[in-house]
């Protein structure tokens, strides 16, 4: 049972343009939002975090959108470079509810 | 760099050892965290210690154990290893720990293969 889902497994966008990676959730007691950012051979990259009590939050080029009503989060790039690719993790968590991570998004920005 | 180390890189040995995989929080932190990421299951929890106790249990196979130390460095030691346990050990360290909305910053990893 996948309580954080990343439906996309691969995103490929050109340079310049936005990136948009969805994230859904079917947990309520998550109320604690991350995304993380990982390269070959190396250990996730936090990127951004957002908590329920918000609808966005914004850091540079990256912004978290939530929308608690559909159980549902996104992460935009703009713009995209060639250096963000990546595989794109979704992680929530609670108050007394361990990390869960969604399966990640493969995002390949071309050049 | 996350400021969190993890050793070894990677580790090669054969079904039904015992294994030790060690990591050092990033200064400050209080939390360790343990995940395993295989092939087909993503990210998974295994463990929090939070200032030297264990704070949440998440899959963790009982052959497996780990602890905290009073520096806050932490042992994950894995026993009678098959081949299904091969994976990725990511460590993971927050500031605080009493509750799981944290930002925990991860560990390059270790590489496990049981042969």
């Amino acid at each position: 049972d996948q309580q954080v889902k990343q439906n996309s497994p691969s995103l490929s966008v050109q340079e310049g343009r936005i990136s948009i990676l969805n994230c859904d959730y079917t947990n309520s007691m998550f109320d604690y939002f991350l995304w993380y950012k990982k390269y070959p051979a190396e250990g996730p990259t936090f990127l951004i975090s957002i908590s329920s009590i918000k609808d966005k939050n914004e850091d540079g080029r990256f912004t978290v959108f939530l929308n608690k009503s559909a159980k549902h989060l996104s992460l935009h790039i703009v713009p995209s470079q060639p250096g963000d690719s990546a595989v794109y993790f979704c992680a929530a968590s609670g108050w007394d509810t361990p990390l869960v991570f969604g399966k990640g998004t493969r995002l390949s920005v071309i050049a | 760099d996350s400021g969190v180390t993890q050793t070894p890189k990677h580790l090669i040995t054969a079904t039904g050892q015992r294994v030790t995989l060690r990591c050092s929080p990033r200064s400050g932190d209080l939390s360790v965290y343990w995940y395993q990421q295989s092939l087909d299951q993503g990210l998974q929890f295994l463990i929090q210690y939070y200032n030297g106790e264990e704070r949440a249990k998440g899959n963790i196979l009982e052959r497996f154990s780990a602890q905290q130390f009073p520096d806050l460095h932490s042992e994950l030691n894995l026993s009678s290893l098959e081949l299904g346990d091969s994976a990725l050990y990511f460590c993971a360290s927050s500031v605080g720990g009493q509750t799981l909305q944290e930002t925990q910053y991860f560990g390059p990893g270790t590489r496990l293969l049981v042969l």
